[in-house]
């Protein structure tokens, strides 16, 4: 099974606050991704990176960072959390002519 | 990315073979078949991929028609815990860009 993680796996936080969702994985990928996807809904790609200082953003727009420093992972920063950004948060890694796998996800709920 | 087209929901008898149909009619020649499952919102979880021969793995078979327009994902003796979206996705084997998920298949297993 695939090595990457995410925490936190839950997070409840106040409007306003700063956030960042971690996303590490031990597999020396290259490509590493974030999705976001509300409760029943489809998964939308929001960041993706092909290695170290590479960030892109992808089909949904969000309101959120990353940052690729190094490798292995791969944060995502909310600088002022609203409840807009209410949702789950899913990581995943992989190296060309392989399938991506995923972390667990991050649940977001901001009040 | 080709279009894949998923029945929204199917149900099935535990104990007995998932047959899970993906129309991608509009697939390229470099492009895969490759098919996720999700369960309870976690991350989706990598079941099997291929090109145009049938695969098999520990999980499920992947029946590929000559043409390539269709697919089939074989879960030989469903249980319970295969309750689950399914998701058939067609993306290039070594592109830069990351698979993009649909609205999936919901499978219910049945006791």
């Amino acid at each position: 099974e695939a090595d990457i993680y995410q925490t936190p796996r839950y997070l409840v936080i106040g409007t306003g606050k700063k956030i960042t969702l971690e996303c590490s994985q031990t597999m020396g990928h290259d490509k590493m991704y974030w999705y976001q996807q509300d409760p029943g809904m489809e998964l939308h790609l929001i960041h993706y990176s092909y290695g170290v200082n590479s960030t892109e953003k992808g089909d949904l727009s969000s309101e959120s960072t990353v940052s690729r420093i190094r490798t292995e992972h791969f944060p995502l920063t909310l600088e002022s959390a609203r409840p807009s950004h209410t949702s789950q948060y899913l990581c995943a890694s992989s190296v060309p002519g392989q399938p991506a796998f995923f972390g667990q996800g991050t649940r977001l709920t901001v009040v | 990315d080709a279009k894949t087209t998923q029945p929204t929901s199917m149900d099935c008898a535990e104990g007995r073979a998932a047959n899970l149909p993906c129309n991608h009619s509009t697939i390229s020649g470099n492009e895969y078949v490759y098919w996720y499952r999700q369960i309870h919102s976690q991350g989706p979880q990598y079941i099997i991929h291929g090109l145009k021969n049938n695969e098999t793995n520990e999980m499920a078979s992947l029946i590929i028609t000559e043409d390539r327009k269709s697919s089939t994902l074989i879960l030989p003796h469903a249980t319970l815990r295969d309750t689950a979206v399914y998701y058939c996705i067609v993306a290039p084997y070594t592109g830069r860009r990351a698979l993009t998920f649909g609205s999936g298949t919901r499978l219910q297993v049945q006791p």
